[in-house]
């Protein structure tokens, strides 16, 4: 199957600093990838659309100057948590969809990223 | 609006039993998909089954099968011959056309020895 990479799958940041997070498909494309964040013992709440070559597209509530996304090649989108706060603590998953070739409506998942800011 | 509701938030059953995890979905579209995805403690979402709203066989993966309804807007996950490898939360999703998934809050599901 197809294999999406997160990295750090594990950061600890002090209050004030940036963390990026990166999202690689491996063995594929993918012009579009998605970003979640997820609460102790809840559902997935998706965060933004990252698309290849443009902007995101955050939805409601999301501080897109808080929560960068550049998606600037067909393999990478990188989540940037600016001017981190201890309320910023989650669980940051990626997922992709495949440009072309794979089942349609299907995406892959990241390992996710586990961010704690102190 | 476009809705995927689980009614379970968490279900025991002992090992080699079967058990179903019910979803029902809200949409006025006509062609979609439906997915179960499965959450180990490992925390990564796994895909478990899909189904096309197109195609009214129900899908089956080895030893995990749906119940798809879709007038009554139903997408059951059942599994047969549970394993202790099986506990984890499970998730149903649905897409359309956007590939944006749209979440149910999840089971969590614990198979015991």
């Amino acid at each position: 199957g197809a294999v999406v990479s997160q990295h750090p799958s594990w950061v600890i940041c002090k209050s004030g600093t940036s963390v990026k997070i990166e999202c690689r498909s491996l063995d594929f494309q993918a012009t579009t990838m998605f970003w979640y964040r997820q609460f102790p013992k809840q559902s997935l709440m998706l965060m933004a659309t990252s698309n290849e070559g443009s902007k995101a597209t955050y939805e409601q509530g999301v501080e897109k100057d808080k929560f960068l996304i550049n998606h600037a090649s067909l393999t990478l989108s990188t989540l940037t948590v600016t001017s981190a706060h201890p309320e910023d603590s989650s669980f940051y998953i990626c997922s992709a969809r495949p440009t072309s070739g794979r089942a349609s409506g299907e995406l892959f998942f990241g390992e996710g990223s586990r961010l704690t800011v102190l | 609006a476009q809705t995927v509701t689980q009614s379970q938030p968490e279900m025991s059953v002992q090992e080699a039993e079967t058990v179903t995890l019910s979803c029902t979905y809200d949409t006025s579209e006509n062609n979609y998909y439906l997915f179960w995805y499965k959450q180990p403690p490992s925390r990564q979402m796994i895909l478990v089954i899909r189904q096309e709203a197109y195609k009214q066989q129900n899908a089956t993966e080895n030893r995990f099968s749906v119940n798809f309804q879709k007038a009554a807007k139903s997408f059951s996950l059942k599994i047969s011959d549970s394993q202790l490898g099986d506990t984890a939360m499970y998730f149903c999703a649905f897409t359309y056309s956007n590939y944006q998934l749209i979440w149910g809050a999840g089971t969590k599901l614990i198979i015991k020895p």
